[in-house]
C-alpha cells in the first residue's frame, strides 16, 4: 500500500504569508494526488487533484506542483478564511492533514 | 449544485450493525463512481471504499474489508453502506462523496456526514 508522510502538522502564519505543505508518496503514483480543505464541523472541499489541477471554483492563490513523489501545496498571500485543515491524498490514502494557524 | 445527503447514522453497541444511506441529486448519479470516507473525532480523514457507476465493481481498505459493505440503487440516486461486526474504533463521520474521475479517489463533492458511536 501507498504510504503518505505530510508535513508539518502545524503551521503559524500571517494574513499575506506564502505557505508550502508538503506531501511525500512512498512510491510513484503518477502525480495522482490530491489536496483538500476542511474547517471545523464541515466536510472537506477538494481544491487540487492530478496534482496542479484546480478545481473550479478555487482561488488561484492555491497550487499545486509535483517533484518525483514530492508534492507541495501552495497558497500565495493568505487569506483569513484560509485558516483551517489540509489534507492532501493519494491511491486512498491520506496525510495526516496540516493546520494552518493564525500566527 | 450537486447534494449528497447522509442518513442512518447513531449509536450502536459493540458488534452492532447499522445501514448508511446517502442520497444523491442534481447529477447524473449512475455516471459517478463513488465512496465512503469516515472520520474519528479529532483524528484525520480515512477512505473505506468506492463502488463502480454501475455497481460492478467495490473495493475497500483493509480495516474494514469483510465487515463493511458498500452498495448503490441507481434507480433510487442512492449509496449505502452496510457495517457489521461494529467496534469502538468505528466511531466517527461518515461522509459520502463522488469521485471527479471513476475508479479515483479524489473526490469532488461530499455529503454533510453523519455520525456514528459504537459504544454499550
Amino acid at each position: 500500500d501507498i504510504q503518505v508522510a505530510q508535513s508539518p502538522s502545524t503551521l503559524s502564519a500571517s494574513i499575506g504569508d506564502r505557505v508550502t505543505i508538503t506531501c511525500r508518496a512512498s512510491q510513484t503514483v503518477n502525480n495522482w494526488v490530491a489536496w483538500y480543505q476542511q474547517k471545523p464541523g464541515k466536510a472537506p472541499r477538494l481544491l487540487i487533484y492530478k496534482a496542479s489541477i484546480l478545481l473550479s471554483g478555487v482561488p488561484t492563490r492555491f497550487s499545486g506542483s509535483a517533484s518525483g513523489t514530492e508534492f507541495i501545496l501552495t497558497i500565495t498571500s493568505l487569506q483569513p478564511d484560509d485558516f483551517a485543515t489540509y489534507y492532501c491524498q493519494s491511491s486512498s490514502t491520506f496525510g495526516q492533514g496540516t493546520k494552518v494557524e493564525i500566527k | 449544485e450537486v447534494e449528497l445527503v447522509e442518513s442512518g447514522g447513531g449509536l450502536v453497541q459493540p458488534g452492532g450493525s447499522l445501514r448508511l444511506s446517502c442520497v444523491a441529486s442534481r447529477f447524473s448519479f449512475s455516471n459517478y463512481w463513488m465512496s465512503w470516507v469516515r472520520q474519528a473525532p479529532g483524528k484525520g480523514l480515512e477512505w473505506l471504499a468506492h463502488i463502480r457507476d454501475d455497481g460492478s465493481a467495490d473495493n475497500y481498505v483493509d480495516s474494514v474489508k469483510g465487515r463493511f459493505t458498500i452498495s448503490r440503487d441507481n434507480a433510487k440516486n442512492s449509496l449505502f453502506l452496510q457495517m457489521n461486526s461494529l467496534r469502538a474504533e468505528d466511531t466517527a463521520v461518515y461522509y459520502c462523496a463522488r469521485e471527479v474521475i471513476g475508479g479515483v479517489v479524489d473526490l469532488d463533492y461530499w455529503g454533510q456526514g453523519t455520525l456514528v458511536t459504537v459504544s454499550s
